[in-house]
């Protein structure tokens, strides 16, 4: 089945110490988001590729970075890890209907991150 | 940017009763209106969506309302049943990116 792949689903890291979550689609969507979600609070979106066009959000911390290679994989990676940073983290994808110019997207199941 | 409000926060309802979630929105470019649910530990998941060019739809027990000219929407669940009980987050796009309500935890009482 078609659908969006987040490795691992649970990630412990220590204080400080680099972590890379990663993200696969076999959709071909063009769009990939990477999102950080807290207990209780909306989805927040840290930044997407549009094709191979990388858009950071301005309130995104310099710690985040993200990488994509190809079409079907990217990757978030923090840099050195706060105890702030711990959170649910949601790839998700998307794709122009060119009927309607909507963006349908769609998550990954997640990782979960803790700091130690 | 787009500003999107979403009341209640919190919803408790009986079993067999309706639930309505209402949302706002401040940019008149918005065309796309989706809704996701999600359930304790997992991914949001659209449920319903609705665009600029229609005022209602409906799938089973879920409808979605949108009022352009006020700019507000509204989720509708009819005969609510305890699998309904997650959060659900509203949503407005006039382009690939989505702002996101900051989400209602529906209830349902047995």
């Amino acid at each position: 089945d078609a659908m969006v792949i987040q490795n691992p689903r649970y990630q412990v890291t220590q204080f400080g110490k680099p972590v890379t979550l990663s993200c696969s689609q076999t959709l071909n969507h063009n769009v990939m988001y990477w999102y950080q979600q807290k207990s209780s609070q909306a989805p927040k979106l840290l930044f997407h590729y549009y094709d191979k066009d990388f858009n950071n959000e301005a309130d995104t911390p310099d710690n985040f970075q993200s990488r994509r290679p190809n079409t079907s994989f990217c990757f978030l990676d923090i840099r050195s890890p706060g105890l702030g940073d711990a959170a649910m983290y949601l790839c998700a994808t998307s794709i122009p209907r060119a009927t309607t110019s909507s963006y349908e997207q769609y998550f990954g199941p997640g990782t979960r991150l803790t700091v130690t | 940017g787009e500003n999107v409000e979403q009341h209640p926060s919190t919803l408790s309802v009986q079993e067999g009763d309706s639930a309505v979630i209402k949302c706002t929105y401040s940019d008149s470019a918005s065309n796309y209106f989706p809704w996701y649910k999600q359930e304790l530990g997992k991914r949001p998941q659209l449920i319903i969506d609705i665009r600029s060019n229609v005022g209602e739809k409906k799938d089973q027990r879920i409808a979605v309302t949108l009022n352009k000219t006020a700019k507000h929407f509204s989720l509708h669940i009819t005969e609510t049943q305890p699998e309904d009980s997650a959060v659900y987050f509203c949503a407005a796009s006039s382009d690939y990116k989505l702002s996101f309500g900051a989400g209602t935890t529906v209830t349902v009482r047995a």
